[in-house]
């Protein structure tokens, strides 16, 4: 079965660290770039950052830029993002997502995991 | 940064009836548009992309439709199941941004 399945969430205290993994499996993962899509409670998406099919190039939203950092294990089929320096309105449910081969749209999700930060 | 904004915000409609959602973009993006259909609970589906081409197993009352700046979704006969949040999403230059929504709901 294709499927992402994303994990790593919970409760951390504002500058606090998190490192969440998205699991591909059913599907060929060294051919599509990957990414992440945050939603606040009650709020829309929000793209938070990519990483091209070969690792090479990696993308942020200026929101995170400097905090996180995006990765991608190949043997293990498994996507990363590293979250440093953590903000109460970095609270959200994280989006594994797959990227549709020559179009930066998302084709696949993970069921999301729930970062909340908070003292 | 691109900006879209989704009107409206939200739609109270029956079964059956046609629906047409908006996004609009504050630049020109060419056609390099998404629409996402997201339901409680739920992780966002794919729809279409660039602006008119179905994604995979979505049923053909889904179209999109527009270039430059204005975009549609247009569900030509809503069935219970289309009642969601729908969200567009531009990919033509970083940071990628999604629209703010319009929620369809049940009249």
């Amino acid at each position: 079965e294709v499927q992402l399945l994303d994990s790593g969430g919970g409760l951390v205290q504002p500058g606090g660290s998190l490192r969440l993994s998205c699991a591909a499996s059913g599907f060929t993962f060294s051919k599509y770039a990957m990414s992440w899509v945050r939603q606040a409670p009650g709020k829309g998406l929000e793209w938070v950052s990519a990483i091209s099919d070969t690792g090479v190039d990696t993308y942020y939203a200026d929101s995170v830029k400097g905090r996180f950092t995006i990765s991608r294990d190949y043997p293990r089929n498994t996507l990363y993002l590293q979250m440093n320096g953590l903000r109460a309105e970095d609270t959200a449910l994280y989006y594994c997502a797959r990227i549709l081969v020559n179009y930066w749209f998302f084709d696949l999700w993970g069921r999301g995991t729930l970062v909340t930060v908070s003292s | 940064e691109i900006v879209l904004t989704q009107s409206p915000a939200t739609l109270s409609l029956s079964p059956g009836e046609r629906v047409t959602l908006s996004c609009r973009a504050s630049q020109s993006i060419s056609t390099y548009l998404a629409w996402y259909q997201q339901k409680p609970g739920q992780a966002p589906r794919l729809l279409i992309y660039d602006a008119s081409n179905r994604a995979t197993g979505i049923p053909a009352r889904f179209s999109g439709s527009g270039s430059g700046t204005d975009f549609t979704l247009t569900v030509s006969s809503l069935e219970p199941e289309d009642f969601a949040v729908y969200y567009c999403q531009h990919r033509y230059n970083w940071p990628l941004t999604f629209g703010g929504g319009t929620r369809v709901e049940i009249k």
